[in-house]
């Protein structure tokens, strides 16, 4: 069975703080993927990698930076935390096919105040 | 633009059946995915549709029409564990998943 461990189940933090969300998956995958998920607004995208040290942004990066220096650790990380980086987030990986699913850890409930 | 619309929310009674559909705009086409989602969980993948016609995978099946940009989640025999959101998903040129916004199956006893 695959297996997307993300550090933490809760997190609360103080604005302007630096957070760092760590993600590792045990199967060997190529893609890894950070989403935040807010109500009614379904999965939202931040970054994506395909290779370790490679990055792409996804739809909403304003504001997050990520690190793959490892093929099994995907690390999202908030720069300077402001109150509406509340939310949840959602690590995945997967292998590169598009048949392929995306696995999921169980998230990581960060709190902003 | 790329994008899915699905219901925001489906109702129906334990022991039915219910579908819940998915229309797609998108510039290619590389499949489509259902997830389920139980509440403070992760989405977990359910199905995956590359061709058209009906993929069947014990009471969950799930059908792809590509003329159509449409595709559907049948869920049969409900049960109260399948009170959950469903999110279809496609894959764009990147094989990152474009998700809809999830539809909220509620069961009725």
């Amino acid at each position: 069975d695959v297996k997307v461990t993300q550090s933490s189940r809760y997190l609360v933090k103080r604005t302007g703080e630096k957070v760092f969300l760590e993600c590792v998956q045990d199967m060997d995958h190529e893609n890894m993927f950070w989403y935040r998920q807010d109500p009614g607004l379904g999965l939202r995208l931040i970054y994506f990698s395909y290779d370790v040290k490679m990055k792409e942004k996804g739809d909403i990066p304003e504001g997050y930076s990520v690190s793959r220096e490892k093929k099994e650790r995907f690390s999202l990380i908030l720069e300077s935390a402001s109150t509406n980086q509340t939310s949840m987030y959602l690590c995945a990986s997967s292998l590169s096919e598009p048949n392929q699913p995306q696995h999921f850890g169980d998230g990581t409930r960060l709190s902003i105040l | 633009g790329q994008s899915l619309e699905q219901p925001s929310e489906v109702t129906a009674v334990e022991g039915a059946i219910v579908q819940i559909n998915c229309t797609y705009q998108t510039s290619g086409f590389y499949g489509l995915s259902w997830y389920q989602q139980h509440d403070g969980g992760a989405p977990t993948f359910l199905s995956y549709n590359g061709l058209d016609g009906l993929e069947e995978t014990g009471r969950f099946s799930s059908f792809l029409s590509r003329s159509d940009s449409y595709g559907y989640l049948l869920l049969q025999e409900l049960q109260m564990k399948d009170s959950a959101s469903y999110f279809c998903a496609v894959p764009d040129s990147n094989y990152q998943l474009i998700w809809g916004a999830g539809t909220k199956l509620i069961i009725k006893p």
